[in-house]
């Protein structure tokens, strides 16, 4: 069956550093991959969607690479902030049902 | 309105009771989805639907569970009979018209905060 990995540690990380989640997926062969966020108490928002051509995609401090062959999505969030800390899921679809990841929560600390 | 609405966003109940779970999706959003999010758990798809046709039921975990469209805009979830496990937060999301199952459509989900359940 389908399985999609996130780290289920938190990541802890000082302000101004790079953080990099890792999204790991097996038996599966995505069109696309999304990462969206949530914070406590709130439905996920989306961030960024990547498709199975792509290498990689940016947005602002955001970077996502998607590698078909390792089957493996990298989500890196530069120059990190307090305010970035929330949970982090991927997200992968081939069609309108995407199907999610649990989430690997990060932890910027000042 | 402006984002996906949902209510109420804090229900507890007593076990065997029935409950109902409001959507309010996107104006024009004509895909909607219900998932259920336990803790420390991934969303957990339950349904979609496609203007007021529910193509896929295929994550609703057992017949005590139904939803309803109607007019292509709210939606509800009916638990019926809740049991313990039934706890969870249940999130709603709309979409944009998807493409079709297998094709390379991308939907981009937008969700409200959720429908916290909570069954004693």
């Amino acid at each position: 069956s389908q399985k999609i990995e996130q780290n289920s540690e938190a990541l802890n990380i000082q302000e101004g550093k790079t953080a990099t989640l890792t999204c790991n997926y097996t038996n599966y062969s995505p069109a696309y991959l999304q990462w969206y966020r949530q914070d406590p108490g709130r439905g996920p928002v989306f961030l960024l969607l990547i498709r199975e051509n792509e290498k990689e995609k940016r947005k602002e401090r955001l970077k996502v690479t998607f590698d078909t062959t390792l089957k493996q999505s990298l989500f890196h969030i530069t120059a990190s902030q307090p305010a970035d800390s929330a949970t982090y899921l991927c997200a992968l679809g081939g069609g309108y049902i995407p199907t999610f990841g649990r989430g690997t929560s990060l932890i910027v600390h000042p | 309105g402006a984002g996906v609405s949902q209510s109420p966003s804090n229900k507890v109940t007593e076990k065997g009771k029935d409950v109902e779970l409001r959507c309010d999706p996107i104006s024009g959003h004509t895909a909607l989805y219900w998932y259920r999010q336990s803790l420390g758990q991934g969303l957990e798809f339950l349904i979609y639907f496609q203007g007021n046709s529910a193509p896929d039921k295929s994550g609703l975990p057992s017949d005590r569970f139904s939803a309803e469209r109607t007019g292509g805009s709210v939606s509800t979830l009916t638990i019926q009979r809740t049991q313990q496990e039934d706890s969870a937060v249940y999130l709603c999301a709309s979409s944009l018209a998807p493409l079709s199952a297998g094709g390379t459509g991308a939907n981009v989900l937008t969700f409200g905060a959720g429908s916290r359940l909570t069954v004693l």
